[in-house]
């Protein structure tokens, strides 16, 4: 069974401060892992996956994550924050065997606010 | 690419009305996903299916929920009889195979 777990449901920061949203997982196959920004009223958003090629990713509108096997984390950065970056965050693990289909299983989300 | 496009986006209906959403997944994609938002659970799949098949209904949450899947570009998910516990977001997404998952804009259904 594969497991997320979001550290902090809610995490504020300043205009410009360094992001840092942490997600560790639980997979007993080699997972792909992911990061989906939801916006207000819309659906989940593909920030960046790991598919287990580089252990860093980079994403869209800055964002990057690191793959730490050994610390079972894929916590999400971006060195400086924009009032737009305010959303709600999800991390998720995957089936890496593609047995699955894409199944995902989901964290419980972390919202971000950024005070200008 | 018109994304994932479900409907309606707002459905408000009473306690024991039958409610169908709808999903029409990106062309060429041949897994569909039904999920479930609510604030106490977060997200949970509901079933997904492969080539038009279920796969996995397990998170179906019991036998007043039902999908199908009739061809490639259609789904729905109904709910009969609705209850108020049954009140959340619901989101279709699909994805070629293997993830990632492309979600649509979901239906938020009130059930009162």
């Amino acid at each position: 069974a594969q497991s997320v777990t979001q550290l902090g449901s809610h995490v504020s920061v300043s205009e410009g401060a360094l992001v840092l949203l942490r997600c560790n997982y639980s997979s007993s196959v080699p997972p792909y892992l992911f990061w989906y920004v939801q916006y207000p009223n819309q659906g989940l958003q593909l920030l960046l996956k790991y598919t287990s090629a580089a252990t860093l990713v980079k994403g869209i509108n800055g964002f990057e994550a690191e793959f730490k096997k050994s610390e079972t984390s894929f916590h999400l950065t971006k060195p400086s924050a924009h009032m737009s970056d305010a959303a709600e965050y999800f991390c998720a693990v995957s089936d890496a065997g593609g047995t699955s289909y894409g199944k995902l299983t989901f964290g419980q989300g972390t919202i971000l606010t950024v005070h200008p | 690419d018109a994304g994932v496009i479900q409907s309606p986006r707002h459905e408000v209906t009473e306690m024991g009305q039958e409610v169908t959403l709808r999903c029409k997944p990106i062309s060429g994609h041949n897994s569909l996903f039904w999920y479930r938002q609510t604030m106490m659970r977060g997200l949970e799949l509901l079933i997904y299916f492969n080539n038009n098949v279920p796969i996995d209904d397990s998170g179906m949450p019991e036998d007043r929920f039902s999908a199908k899947m009739p061809n490639a570009s259609f789904s729905t998910l109904k709910i009969q009889p609705s209850e108020p516990r049954d009140s959340a977001v619901y989101f279709c997404a699909s994805s070629p195979g293997i993830s990632p998952l492309h979600f649509g804009n979901g239906t938020r259904l009130t059930v009162t």
